[in-house]
């Protein structure tokens, strides 16, 4: 079975500090992760994927995530935070069955 | 534009009573897919569907049902709410059943069962 941990349900960063928000996952089969990220009273939208082309994938907005399989990692990082990043982010893995598993997400307060 | 649409979007009802959620895609997209997101345990598949007629449970199906009667359309049904269904309800679609494909999200319902 799948299941995905993010580490840390706030996280707070200040303006122009580095963004990092950490995923760990569990899978029988080589996986596909995903971040996405929704803001307040809306949707989820992606921000990458990994699908085992490149283990470090960039994404939407300078945000980036490294695949480490020794780790089982998809930690997602952004070099400097913006006002605007503000949001709740979800890590996610997909299984066989086209299943898909969500983290219980990340809430990231940007301090101006 | 592209994009997924529920209807309401918002809901106050009460135990028992039954009531439909709508989701349309206008994207001509194989899969489907309802989840429920509440506080600390992020969102969670209840129901998804590969194309027409075929409909799987994900991990929180009970109380729920689906159909796919339509390629654009997947209704997911409460036949008797109860207060452990108000949650905030999202439907996703992607183009086919490949895994690695990107899942676009309509806007959200709001569901509360007094």
């Amino acid at each position: 079975a799948q299941s995905v941990t993010q580490l840390g349900s706030h996280v707070s960063v200040s303006e122009g500090a580095l963004v990092l928000l950490r995923c760990n996952y569990s899978s029988s089969v080589p996986p596909y992760l995903f971040w996405y990220v929704q803001y307040p009273n809306q949707g989820l939208q992606l921000l990458l994927k990994y699908t085992s082309a490149a283990t470090l994938v960039k994404g939407i907005n300078g945000f980036e995530a490294e695949f480490k399989k020794s780790e089982t990692s998809f930690h997602l990082t952004k070099p400097s935070a913006h006002m605007s990043d503000a949001a709740e982010y979800f890590c996610a893995v997909s299984d066989l069955g086209n299943q898909f598993y969500f983290g219980t997400g990340t809430s990231l307060t940007v301090i101006p | 534009e592209a994009q997924v649409t529920q209807n309401p979007r918002y809901l106050i009802t009460v135990t028992g009573k039954k009531l439909t959620v709508t989701c349309s895609q206008n994207m001509n997209h194989e899969y489907m897919s309802w989840y429920r997101q509440d506080p600390g345990l992020g969102l969670r598949q209840i129901y998804y569907s590969m194309n027409v007629e075929v409909t799987d449970k994900g991990d929180v199906p009970e109380g729920y049902k689906v159909s796919r009667k339509e390629k654009r359309n997947f209704p997911l049904i409460l036949e008797s709410p109860s207060p452990n269904q108000t949650s905030l309800y999202f439907c996703a679609s992607s183009p086919n059943r490949d895994r690695y494909n990107e899942q676009f999200f309509g806007p959200g319902t709001r569901l509360t069962v007094l």
